[in-house]
Order: C-alpha cells, then sequence, then structure tokens
C-alpha cells in the first residue's frame, strides 16, 4: 500500500536550517509528482511545493520562495525538503503528499498524505 | 492566487443526517476541485478528485458537485467515524489553495 513518511522535523531556531525527508513506498515513485503541504492552526492548511516526477518542474509558495527548496531522489525513494533562514511563521505540521499524476502539470489531485512532522522555529 | 471560501465553518448534526458544505472559488476553476477529510492529529484523507470522482476506498456515503466557481460535498447519512473537518482544494493553478475548512460535530 501507498505509504509517505516524512522525517527531520525539530526545534530550530530563527534564521537557521532544516531539512525534512519523506520515504516513499508501496508505488512506482518516478511516475508521481509530490507536494510539500504544511499546518498551523492558525493559517489551516498552506501548500508549499510540488516536484514533478522526475523534478524538472518545481514550483514554490511565495511564502518560501527563496528560502525552501524541494527535491528529490527516485533512485532511493526519498522527498526532501531543504529549509533556511527558518522564520516563526515557518512552524507547522508538514505533510508530505502524492500528486495523483506525474505533477507536469496541475491537473492531479493529491491522493495520499504522509502522516506528517512537527517543525518548530524558536529562539 | 484563487481564493477557496467554505461554509459553514462549522455545523452540528445527528447521526444519520444528510450534510451539505459549501466551497467557492475566487475564480473558475473548472472541475479541478479536490475535498480532505481531516481527524483530530491525524494526516488529511483524500475523499473526491475532479469534484465529483470518489477516490480508492473512498465510501459512497460522500458525494461531490459542482463546477466553475461553486462545488458542494454532501454526506448522505452522518455516522460516528464521520465527525471530522472538511476541506475543499483547487489543483486548476499554483499555489494550491485550501478552503478554510468545516468542523463537523455532533449535535
Amino acid at each position: 500500500q501507498v505509504q509517505l513518511v516524512e522525517s527531520g522535523g525539530g526545534v530550530v531556531q530563527p534564521g537557521k536550517s532544516l531539512r525534512l525527508s519523506c520515504a516513499a513506498s508501496g508505488f512506482t515513485l518516478s511516475s508521481y509528482g509530490l507536494h510539500w503541504v504544511r499546518q498551523t492552526p492558525v493559517k489551516g492548511l498552506e501548500w508549499v511545493a510540488v516536484i514533478s516526477n522526475h523534478g524538472t518542474i518545481k514550483f514554490y509558495a511565495d511564502s518560501v520562495k527563496g528560502r525552501f527548496t524541494i527535491s528529490r531522489d527516485n533512485s532511493k525513494n526519498m522527498l526532501y525538503l531543504e529549509m533556511n533562514s527558518l522564520r516563526g511563521e515557518d512552524t507547522a505540521v508538514y505533510y508530505c503528499a502524492r500528486c495523483g499524476g506525474d505533477c507536469n502539470s496541475v491537473s492531479a489531485a493529491i491522493d495520499y498524505w504522509g502522516q506528517g512532522t512537527l517543525v518548530t522555529v524558536s529562539s | 492566487d484563487i481564493q477557496m471560501t467554505q461554509s459553514p465553518s462549522s455545523l452540528s448534526a445527528s447521526v444519520g443526517d444528510r450534510v451539505t458544505i459549501t466551497c467557492r472559488a475566487s475564480q473558475g476553476i473548472g472541475s479541478y476541485l479536490a475535498w480532505f477529510q481531516q481527524k483530530p492529529g491525524k494526516a488529511p484523507k483524500s475523499l473526491i478528485f475532479a469534484a465529483s470522482s470518489l477516490q480508492s476506498g473512498v465510501s459512497s456515503k460522500f458525494s461531490g458537485s459542482g463546477s466553475g466557481t461553486d462545488f458542494t460535498l454532501t454526506i448522505s447519512s452522518l455516522q460516528p467515524e464521520d465527525f471530522a473537518t472538511y476541506y475543499c482544494q483547487q489543483y486548476y493553478s499554483y499555489p494550491l489553495t485550501f478552503g478554510g475548512g468545516t468542523k463537523v460535530e455532533i449535535k
């Protein structure tokens, strides 16, 4: 069955960096695009970034553009989110989620979600 | 960015009730609309894509309709396991955007 397992969350000081990972299993990773979505009690669900199945297409939310980098390693069945210059407003639960297609275009809905990993940005 | 507005933000209903949640997009999105269910402390679960198509394994008591700017999610007969928060999301264009959620509580 499809499984997405995030890791790498924790407490980090403002201005520092953190890398999240998402281990995928139960499907052929190279056939699917992948998203990062975050959630806070105040702002709700917020889409962060997407990467197409072969990593050639990437889009970011304006709130993270220039600070976060999404990447993937299909040979290792892994998705990553490199987060730099972290701010308090980046505090959230971060989910990886599978695009229902290759995500080379937008036209596929999210079909599976990981369980999430909590990132807390605080001094 | 496309704004997604859900209503109501919360509702109270009884087991067996038929429940309808509305989602409105700030511009036309065709049928590029998904619905998710989230229970406390858990990840969202995908229910519906393309406005009205059920994800694999999702109960047929859930149904979706609409196109353009106005969409609905209907739960035909509310069961205890359906008490949760429901979110709509457009995937017509980036950035993907979500509605603010509708919390379905027990009356």
